[in-house]
């Protein structure tokens, strides 16, 4: 079955440390890629995403992932992390045989020590 | 920038009642889901809709639930009678049903529904 992993529930760091986020999934064939955030109180919003081409994607606020076909793996990573980045950050894959579903990862939850 | 609604935030009702719940997709948008994330858990694929049909649904969508696109503007999800277990938080999403694999999802803030 087509699934997600996020290795890490809760991620304490303090500011300015370096983030990496590490997600991995299980599918066979072609797939779209996504991280998704969402602060506190607030809904999903699309942080980055990747369909094809260069496997290093630059999202928004300073966020990249890295697609890594041979190892499944669309890691997410921020240089130096703000408080404000302070949030659940979702791992998803949307298979390319299914136009329409997503399939997301039980999240990370991160908190930033200010 | 266009966003995704969802009414109400949140929905308290008893068990075996009937809730609707009721997104507004971005107005361009031709495709149409329904997720929900019970608390503690991933967010779960429910079902999507293209063309005033569901294009594809998942084997928690079950003959409890329907959709339905009644005007223009609003996209349903209909709960005809309600458990315990319905209780989790309902995200509305759409997409512009871009072609060549490259279509994105935008989410709403959904609705919290509490089932007693």
């Amino acid at each position: 079955a087509q699934s997600v992993s996020q290795h890490n529930h809760h991620v304490i760091l303090s500011e300015a440390a370096s983030l990496e986020l590490g997600c991995n999934y299980s599918y066979g064939g072609t797939v779209n890629l996504f991280w998704y955030v969402q602060y506190p109180g607030q809904h999903l919003q699309l942080l980055l995403k990747y369909f094809s081409g260069d496997p290093l994607v630059k999202g928004i606020k300073g966020f990249e992932a890295e697609f890594i076909k041979s190892k499944f793996s669309f890691n997410l990573r921020k240089p130096s992390v703000q408080w404000s980045d302070t949030a659940e950050y979702f791992c998803a894959v949307n298979p390319y045989s299914s136009a329409s579903k997503i399939i997301f990862g039980s999240g990370t939850r991160l908190s930033i020590r200010p | 920038e266009p966003e995704v609604t969802q009414t109400p935030s949140h929905q308290v009702t008893q068990m075996g009642q009937e809730v609707i719940l009721r997104c507004v997709p971005i107005s361009n948008h031709l495709y149409f889901y329904w997720y929900r994330q019970i608390l503690g858990q991933k967010v779960e694929f429910l079902v999507s809709f293209y063309n005033n049909e569901i294009s594809e649904k998942s084997e928690i969508f079950d003959d409890q639930f329907s959709v339905e696109r009644p005007d223009g503007s609003n996209f349903t999800l209909k709960i005809r009678s309600t458990k315990l277990e319905d209780s989790a938080m309902y995200f509305c999403a759409s997409s512009a049903g871009l072609a060549g694999g490259t279509d994105t999802q935008y989410f709403g803030p959904g609705t919290r529904l509490t089932v007693l």
